[in-house]
């Protein structure tokens, strides 16, 4: 069981925007700006696409966005294309001694 | 810029020790003041975090492993290194190295990742 919930499937169709949520406690998404976002194609390592809640690294499309909301964080990806079909992990860093948990991972479906 | 690369046996025995390498290239490990972490990721599952070490080798480790798990670095290599012991078929699991956020609270993602070696335990 992942320390940060996400839901486990979400759909789209080419064009349209998704949203995908992150939800944790007190002690890491609501207790720091320390959230990250992360893409995975099948047998490749994941891919940094949002850190610190907000920004996009170099190179990320703009077509990625994060917000954050007491203990809910959020990727937004508009304009959906065929290739952000992916599985996408949440990061947090938290105030325990695990210092860092993931969420269980979201699969995107572009239809 | 900065390369990751894992190192180590794909294959080990159970109760046996699981050890692996990652090799920093295009930049030195000592440079920027990072962390440097293990993230591992079982067939079909999701991550999980398993340690990190900085540069004066302090390290911080999964509560749920820390018994089992010791990590050093040498910077004369450029590499950094992780030992789990007393290995099960749970180890089973593609092990990444990533570069971490700095000690300052800065950078506080995995920025960069290595390509990811699949370890797996079976006698």
């Amino acid at each position: 069981q992942s320390a940060l919930t996400q839901p486990a499937s979400v759909s789209g169709s080419p064009g349209q925007s998704i949203t995908i949520s992150c939800t944790g406690t007190s002690s890491d998404v609501g207790g720091h700006d320390y959230v990250s976002w992360y893409q995975q194609h099948p047998d490749k390592a994941p891919k940094l696409m949002i850190y610190d809640v907000v920004n996009r690294p170099s190179g990320v499309s703009n077509r990625f966005s994060g917000s954050k909301s007491g203990n809910t964080a959020s990727l937004t990806i508009s304009g959906l294309q065929a290739e952000d079909e992916a599985v996408y992990y949440c990061s947090s860093y938290s105030s325990s001694s695990t210092f860092w948990v993931f969420g269980g991972g979201t699969r995107l479906a572009v239809l | 810029q900065v390369q990751l690369q894992e190192s180590g046996p794909g294959l080990v025995k159970p109760s046996q020790t699981l050890s692996l390498t990652c090799t920093v290239s295009g930049g030195s490990i000592t440079s920027g003041r990072y962390y440097w972490s293990w993230i591992r990721q079982p067939a079909g599952k999701g991550l999980e975090w398993v340690g990190r070490i900085y540069l004066s080798g302090s390290t911080h480790y999964n509560p749920s492993l820390k018994s089992r798990v010791t990590m050093s670095v040498d910077t004369s290599k450029n590499q950094f290194s992780l030992w789990l012991t007393s290995v099960t078929a749970a180890d089973t699991a593609v092990y990444y190295c990533a570069r971490d956020g700095t000690d300052l609270l800065t950078e506080l993602a995995f920025h960069i990742w290595g390509q990811g070696t699949l370890v797996t335990v079976s006698s």
